[in-house]
Formats: C-alpha cells, sequence, structure tokens
C-alpha cells in the first residue's frame, strides 16, 4: 500500500529556508505527490503538488527526486504563522483517493 | 468564494446512538470526500461521492455511510457508535473526480463519543 514517511517534528528560525523531507518509496508512476499544512483547529490547507518536476508556487517549493521515492517541501522564508502541521500526502491515481502520512510539526522559533 | 461549510462543529454522543454530519461544498464543486482525524491514525479516507453516487471508500465498517444530495451538499452518518469513533471529521470538495489538483476542506466537526 503507498504510503509517506515524514520526521515527527522540525525546527526552524523565523526568516530562514525551511526544508522538509519526505519519502515515499512505494509511489507508483501515476501518483502525485500532494502537501497540505493544518493550523490549530482548522482543517487541512493545500499547499502544493507535483507529479515528476519541480514546481514552485507563491506558498513554497516542491523538489521531487529523479526517481520520485522521495521528495522535499521548501519554505522559503520561515514566518511565525508558518508554524503547522505538515502532512506528505500521496493521490493515489488507481484507487483516486488519498493518503496521508502522520504529519511533520514545525515550529518557528522567533 | 465561501469556503467548504460543516455543520455542527462540536457535537458530544453516547455509545450506541448514531450521528449525522453536513458538508456543503464550495460552490461549482461537484465531489465531496469525507476523512477522519484521530491522535492515533492520523487522517484517514472514508469515502468520495460525485454525482450523488459513491465513488470510492477507505477501509471502514459498515456502521460508517454517506450520501450526497442533487445541490452536491452531502452527509456521512456513523450508527451504533463506540467510543473510538471520538475523531474530527473532516470534509473535503474538489471541481469533480478528474481534477487531481486541490482539495478545499471544512474546519471539520468534532465528535466525541461517551
Amino acid at each position: 500500500d503507498a504510503k509517506t514517511t515524514q520526521p515527527n517534528s522540525m525546527e526552524s528560525n523565523e526568516e530562514e529556508p525551511v526544508h522538509l523531507p519526505c519519502n515515499h518509496s512505494t509511489i507508483s508512476g501515476t501518483d502525485y505527490i500532494h502537501w497540505y499544512r493544518q493550523l490549530p483547529s482548522q482543517g487541512p490547507e493545500y499547499v502544493i503538488h507535483g507529479l515528476t518536476s519541480n514546481v514552485n508556487n507563491r506558498m513554497a517549493s516542491l523538489a521531487i527526486a529523479e526517481d520520485r521515492k522521495s521528495s522535499t517541501l521548501i519554505l522559503h522564508r520561515a514566518t511565525l504563522r508558518d508554524a503547522a502541521v505538515y502532512y506528505c500526502t500521496l493521490w493515489v491515481n488507481r484507487d483516486d483517493k488519498i493518503i496521508f502520512g502522520k504529519g511533520t510539526r514545525l515550529h518557528i522559533l522567533p | 468564494k465561501a469556503g467548504v461549510t460543516q455543520t455542527p462543529r462540536y457535537l458530544i454522543k453516547t455509545r450506541g446512538q448514531q450521528v449525522t454530519l453536513s458538508c456543503s461544498p464550495i460552490s461549482g464543486h461537484r465531489s465531496v470526500s469525507w476523512y477522519q482525524q484521530t491522535p492515533g491514525q492520523g487522517l484517514q479516507f472514508l469515502f468520495e461521492y460525485f454525482s450523488e453516487t459513491q465513488r470510492n471508500k477507505g477501509n471502514f465498517p459498515g456502521r460508517f455511510s454517506g450520501r450526497q444530495f442533487s445541490n452536491s451538499r452531502s452527509e456521512m452518518n456513523v450508527s451504533t457508535l463506540e467510543l473510538g469513533d471520538s475523531a474530527l471529521y473532516l470534509c473535503a470538495s474538489r471541481t469533480d473526480p478528474a481534477n487531481t489538483g486541490e482539495l478545499f476542506f471544512g474546519e471539520g466537526s468534532r465528535l466525541t463519543v461517551l
């Protein structure tokens, strides 16, 4: 079964870049990699997604390994508002459903 | 435009009772999926509805069911509640199943079973 593995928690200083890693060695060729984040008392919020190529948007960048077995979410300049649980997820194409990892709790130090 | 709306936000039930949760998707979104979030198991997919039909489902017992109405609003029902059903239930919407991009989540309904 598809699954993702992430560190339980990470810490970063405000205004510095943050690299959040994710392993997904069981990924299939048509599965998309999605990242969501969840702030306290809120539902998950979409961050970014990709299939094979690196992706950038206004929130973050997604770097996908050439073999697609791992990816890294990059927050270019962390702020206190970026403190959240970040979920690396797989959109399993054959089942057409999303599989969430356990998430990484990101702490931002002022 | 308005986001995904879930009601009620909080509710308390006792074992053996049943509960119905409601989800109104973003206007124009026709696909609604449901998730259970617990500290132990994390976020788990329950099922997805599109055009009033269940498209797929996760590994949950038959006590968990849902439906979708012609206006795309969805409800999920849990019968014969157990203590372990205490969780945050989240729904998400997307335009249609062909869209493998962004899911829009509601704030969830927090269910406590006593």
